[in-house]
């Protein structure tokens, strides 16, 4: 079956990093992606990995390792607008995206 | 970036009528669109995906006579809510992709109440 696991809450303080992990079973694997989501508004792009390793895009790295079915995000530097809801996706070997139940992140001051 | 928009952003209606939510492409044509259902507190839920011109393919538990979509145009796909009940109350998010590349587009969600 498909299963991607990820924390249901995370609590960081402003100006610290976070990891957020997620971990997966999938039919197939071409790619993981992560989406950031504000309450009543719809996910926004922040990553994709296809092959093992980080990728860094600003304040923002996602890290993949396919044989451990494994990746996380970290975010550096929080900032209060972080405050959101991180969601982990994977796309299986039919091409449909596969979210997890979403992390959500509080950053306090 | 590629530009997908979603109408009306909110809706309330009584038990009973059905509810028709678009999903546009603005800046570029999608091959394939998407409709997610999402629960308070919940993730992402496929519903169906949507190729331009040809039926929709709907998930496991998905009733295709219920959630009606139409996907008429490279640019705009619809999903009318049959008969809707209190329990089709959810946040309803469509996406866009662009031939076979991997990015999928997120229109902004339509809020649906029931009654």
């Amino acid at each position: 079956g498909q299963n991607i696991d990820q924390p249901t809450e995370m609590t960081a303080t402003e100006g610290a990093i976070v990891q957020i992990n997620c971990t997966y079973q999938t039919s197939g694997f071409n790619g993981l992606f992560w989406y950031q989501q504000h309450a009543g508004e719809a996910p926004t792009f922040l990553s994709y990995n296809v092959l093992d390793g980080l990728e860094e895009k600003g304040r923002f790295s996602s890290f993949l390792s396919r044989s451990k079915g494994y990746s996380y995000l970290l975010l550096k530097e929080l900032q209060m607008k972080d405050s959101a809801s991180y969601l982990c996706a994977v796309k299986d070997q039919g091409g449909k995206l596969i979210f997890g139940q979403g992390t959500e992140l509080s950053v306090k001051p | 970036g590629a530009v997908v928009s979603q109408h009306p952003s909110w809706v309330i209606c009584k038990s009973g009528t059905s509810v028709k939510i678009e999903c546009r492409s603005l800046d570029f044509q999608a091959t394939t669109m998407f409709w997610y259902r999402q629960f308070p507190k919940q993730s992402l839920m496929l519903m169906a995906t949507s190729n331009e011109g040809s039926k929709a393919t709907y998930e496991q538990g998905v009733e295709k006579d219920k959630f009606l979509i139409n996907h008429a145009s490279l640019t705009l796909s619809t999903l009318t809510v049959t008969s809707a009940h209190p329990e089709d109350s959810s946040f309803y998010i469509c996406s866009a992709r662009v031939g076979g590349f991997n990015e999928q587009f997120f229109g902004p969600g339509t809020r649906l109440t029931v009654l």
